[in-house]
């Protein structure tokens, strides 16, 4: 799976919208890109993924380039509660080795603030 | 609403000791996976299922064992608990669909090994 760099820390205020950078420069052609959370003292919660489309659901909004060498986040209008630590992942199709094995990396932390 | 809920918030227990640790989802999924979650490594995963009493090794399985007898309940046992066991226990499950590896994760146990 390929690498993905993103930046350590970010702030944003409440009620506006939160736009994570996520560099995948190296993604092949078949990978996806996800996106997790993890709010402290809880478990990772899955956001969104896509392969070459934007894709959007109730949490967040997912832009990919059109080269997919990068890729951003969305948060439309931050609330507090979306304080946490955001992964993104870079995945090749499942196979029966592979299940599971997604590679979180160091993430970005995320602060909303009043 | 989609559930996993891990049977203990915080454990401690004594060197050598044997600790099960238990996870239940209510989701009908397939694919149950157990992770643990260290500063600085990220989550690591130590083994999963892929069905009932089926079982196999993930990235650091060296030390546990695993139980799956029904569908919803999936076992992490710890034979001789050791210090360097001490950590965040992440148990997930993911329903079996091509090209989206949708983890569902519960809230964690904090095992500290003495």
């Amino acid at each position: 799976d390929a690498k993905t760099t993103q930046p350590p820390s970010m702030d944003c205020a409440e009620g506006r919208a939160a736009n994570l950078p996520c560099n995948h420069s190296t993604i092949s052609g078949n990978e996806y890109v996800y996106w997790y959370r993890q709010i402290h003292s809880q478990g990772p919660q899955y956001i969104i993924h896509g392969l070459k489309n934007n894709e959007t659901n109730e949490m967040a909004s997912l832009i990919i380039t059109e080269d997919r060498k990068s890729s951003t986040l969305i948060l439309p209008h931050a609330t507090l509660r979306d304080t946490a630590v955001y992964y993104c992942i870079v995945r090749a199709p499942l196979t029966t080795d592979s299940w599971g094995k997604l590679q979180f990396g160091a993430g970005t932390q995320v602060v909303v603030t009043p | 609403d989609v559930k996993v809920t891990q049977s203990s918030r915080y454990l401690v227990k004594r060197t050598g000791e044997k600790v099960f640790l238990e996870c239940v989802q209510d989701m009908d999924h397939e694919n149950m996976f157990w992770y643990r979650q260290d500063p600085g490594l990220g989550l690591r995963l130590i083994y999963f299922s892929y069905d009932v009493k089926m079982k196999e090794k993930g990235d650091i399985p060296e030390g546990y064992s695993v139980s799956r007898e029904k569908k919803e309940r999936f076992s992490l046992i710890l034979e001789s608990a050791s210090t360097n066991q001490t950590s965040m226990y992440l148990c997930a499950s993911s329903p079996t669909q091509e090209n989206n590896e949708k983890l569902f994760f519960g809230s964690g146990t904090q095992l500290s090994v003495l």
